[in-house]
């Protein structure tokens, strides 16, 4: 199956810091990239939806400022965590989109836990 | 009502047993069907993908979509321990926007 890396897998950093998390998909090219976030024992949240060359659509509630994203190709899409605050500490995950014909699903990668000390 | 409703257990069964999980819906135009394994601090992983409705079967693991019904199951025959995990039921229309999640039901295999 199609293969969704997330770097890093985890980051402990101090409050008011910046984290830059990056994920790609390896094997084909991703027409829409998602990030999500996830706290112990719950769903999986949508935080927004990239599209490459253009701005992401943030779900309702998820601040652009400070969790910005960047869709530089059709492989690679970026959340930077900006001004992280121990609120912040959760499970962040993407997601790579292929579709085409009968075929429309999502690839995730593994996760990067974020810490906020 | 959510789009998308799925029980989130947790369902505990002891190995050897067959496992039934189940989404149900509303949006009849979802024509995409899917069911993730998620272990904990894992991302999730795509398990079975069904295009519009029927039966697929993957080794232990059988997909049925009943699009009269709005329902769906994923089966797993002579589960493991190592099925024990989060199972989230995910549907999308043709040419949608946005996957729909259901949220997830916590399996427990016990040996």
């Amino acid at each position: 199956g199609a293969v969704v890396s997330q770097h890093p897998s985890w980051v402990i950093c101090k409050s008011g810091t910046s984290v830059k998390i990056e994920c790609r998909s390896l094997d084909f090219q991703a027409t829409t990239m998602f990030w999500y976030r996830q706290f112990p024992k719950q769903s999986l949240m949508l935080m927004a939806t990239s599209n490459e060359g253009s701005k992401a659509t943030y779900e309702q509630g998820v601040e652009k400022d400070k969790f910005l994203i960047n869709h530089a190709s059709l492989t690679l899409s970026t959340l930077t965590v900006t001004s992280a605050h121990p609120e912040d500490s959760s499970f962040y995950i993407c997601s790579a989109r292929t579709s085409g014909g009968d075929t429309d699903t999502q690839y995730f990668g593994p996760g990067t836990r974020l810490t906020v000390l | 009502q959510k789009e998308v409703e799925q029980d989130p257990g947790p369902l505990s069964v002891p190995e050897g047993a067959i496992v039934s999980l189940n989404c149900t819906y509303s949006n009849s135009a979802f024509q995409y069907f899917m069911w993730y394994r998620q272990y904990s601090r894992k991302g999730p992983e795509l398990l079975m993908y069904t295009y519009s409705s029927g039966n697929k079967e993957d080794g232990r693991f059988t997909a049925q979509v009943d699009k009269s019904s709005k329902y769906i199951s994923l089966f797993i025959r002579d589960s493991q321990p190592s099925d024990s995990a989060t199972y989230l039921c995910a549907m999308s229309t043709m040419g949608g926007f946005k996957t729909i999640f259901g949220a997830g039901t916590r399996l427990f295999v016990k040996a």
